[in-house]
């Protein structure tokens, strides 16, 4: 079965730094990545996801994942934080032809002014 | 174009008690998904339905749970007798189409549940 580790579950980084939000799974057939992101006291709403064609995807608000076929990874990443990127991100797959998504523990990232 | 609306936000029951949490879709979307969110952990996937139907149920634990999407009306997530492991936040999704995980699922605020 599919499973979805994020390797941190807490990120604090200082604000206008770099940040890297870490995402394996489990399976190398074909799959469905998503990052959603969970602002406190609401619901996940979809920051980016792949599902074919170019393994580099971007978000609007600068947030950007690659897809690594060979290290089963999708790691989020954004060149400068803002305090507003202050949420839960969590890491979501999905095997082709299926509809459940299948979710990490979640990241949770604190910006630092 | 509403998202999707789940009611009511919070809920406390009793040990015992029915708790009946409820989630319309996005206008246009005829499939539902289910998900649960235990404190400190991922959402886990309990149940996709269509209307009238469902499709999946492959995460619902076996007693107490039961989900339904009838014709007209919200999509219902009942929990008969609940105990006190039923604390959780209860996620609704919805998609317009459903045939692969290419129709983006759009999340609801959740259902926070507490049994007291």
């Amino acid at each position: 079965a599919q499973s979805v580790t994020q390797l941190d579950s807490q990120v604090p980084v200082f604000e206008e730094a770099p940040v890297e939000l870490r995402c394996n799974y489990s399976s190398s057939v074909s799959v469905y990545l998503f990052w959603y992101v969970q602002y406190p006291n609401q619901g996940l709403q979809l920051l980016l996801k792949y599902l074919s064609g170019s393994t580099l995807v971007e978000s609007i608000n600068g947030f950007e994942a690659e897809f690594n076929k060979s290290q089963t990874s999708f790691h989020l990443r954004k060149p400068s934080v803002h305090i507003s990127d202050t949420a839960e991100y969590f890491c979501a797959v999905s095997d082709r032809g299926a509809q459940k998504l299948v979710f990490g523990q979640g990241t949770r990232l604190t910006i630092n002014p | 174009n509403a998202g999707v609306m789940q009611n009511p936000r919070h809920l406390v029951r009793r040990r015992g008690q029915e708790a009946r949490l409820r989630c319309s879709p996005m206008k246009g979307h005829s499939h539902v998904y289910w998900y649960r969110q235990l404190p400190e952990e991922g959402l886990k996937f309990m149940v996709y339905l269509q209307k009238e139907n469902i499709i999946d149920e492959s995460g619902m634990p076996k007693e107490r749970f039961s989900a339904e999407f009838p014709k007209e009306g919200p999509s219902i997530l009942r929990i008969q007798q609940v105990v006190r492991g039923d604390s959780a936040a209860y996620f609704c999704a919805s998609s317009p189409i459903g045939t692969g995980v290419e129709e983006t699922q759009y999340f609801g605020p959740g259902t926070r549940l507490l049994v007291l």
